[in-house]
């Protein structure tokens, strides 16, 4: 029962262009959003986040958007960059809750 | 200013052996989490942390599996009579306080049962 699901396990983008990354939920319960990055061989990095109580977050380069209605979050990359190669995890939590859950991920490449 | 340390980043077990995974948080963190990656799979909650107690431990194996994160040290998670589907990696998170899903990782523990 995957309550996150990142669908696109991997996605290639020019640099200089937009990286669009989709992630799913199905537990309307969950209230807060985040997107991590990890590069091979590391922990996991924080990127952004989202409160369920906004539908934009931004940050820099990256945005996410949220659509309750639809229970789906994107982050978008603008521009790319080689350097934003990574597998991107999307992550969900309940409220009074300190578990997320994580998608599977999707591995972004950015070529030059 | 270091981050959160795990230890160690290797770790080969036969069947039935113990391991141990050892995370020390970053300076001034007292909450600490254990998340498993299986491979091909999303980090998965194991368990969550403060001092001296365990405060959620809904995503541990009900056997083999146990944890700790005692006044002095680092935390500990322990799996005894390890079996090949224990394979995976381990990965530790503090933060300072409750509340945030802003965990800080460490690079991971990769545990291999032969």
């Amino acid at each position: 029962d995957q309550q996150v699901k990142q669908n696109s396990p991997s996605l290639s983008v020019q640099e200089g262009r937009i990286s669009i990354l989709n992630c799913d939920y199905t537990n309307s319960m969950f209230d807060y959003f985040l997107w991590y990055k990890k590069y091979p061989a590391e922990g996991p990095t924080f990127l952004i986040s989202i409160s369920s109580i906004k539908d934009k977050n931004e940050d820099g380069r990256f945005t996410v958007f949220l659509n309750k209605s639809a229970k789906h979050l994107s982050l978008h990359i603008v521009p790319s960059q080689p350097g934003d190669s990574a597998v991107y995890f999307c992550a969900a939590r309940k409220g009074g809750s300190e578990k997320l859950v994580f998608g599977k991920g999707t591995k972004l490449t950015v070529n030059p | 200013n270091a981050g959160v340390m795990q230890n160690p980043r290797h770790l080969v077990r036969r069947r039935g052996q113990e391991a141990r995974l050892r995370c020390s948080p970053m300076k001034g963190h007292s909450h600490v989490y254990w998340y498993r990656q299986l491979p091909e799979e999303g980090l998965k909650f194991m368990v969550y942390l403060q001092k001296e107690n365990i405060i959620d431990e809904s995503g541990m194996p009900k056997e083999r599996f146990s944890a700790e994160f005692p006044k002095e040290g680092p935390s500990i998670l322990r799996i005894q009579q390890v079996v090949r589907g224990d394979s995976a990696a381990y990965f530790c998170a503090s933060s300072p306080f409750q509340d945030t899903g802003e965990l800080f990782f460490g690079e991971g523990s990769r545990l291999t049962v032969l």
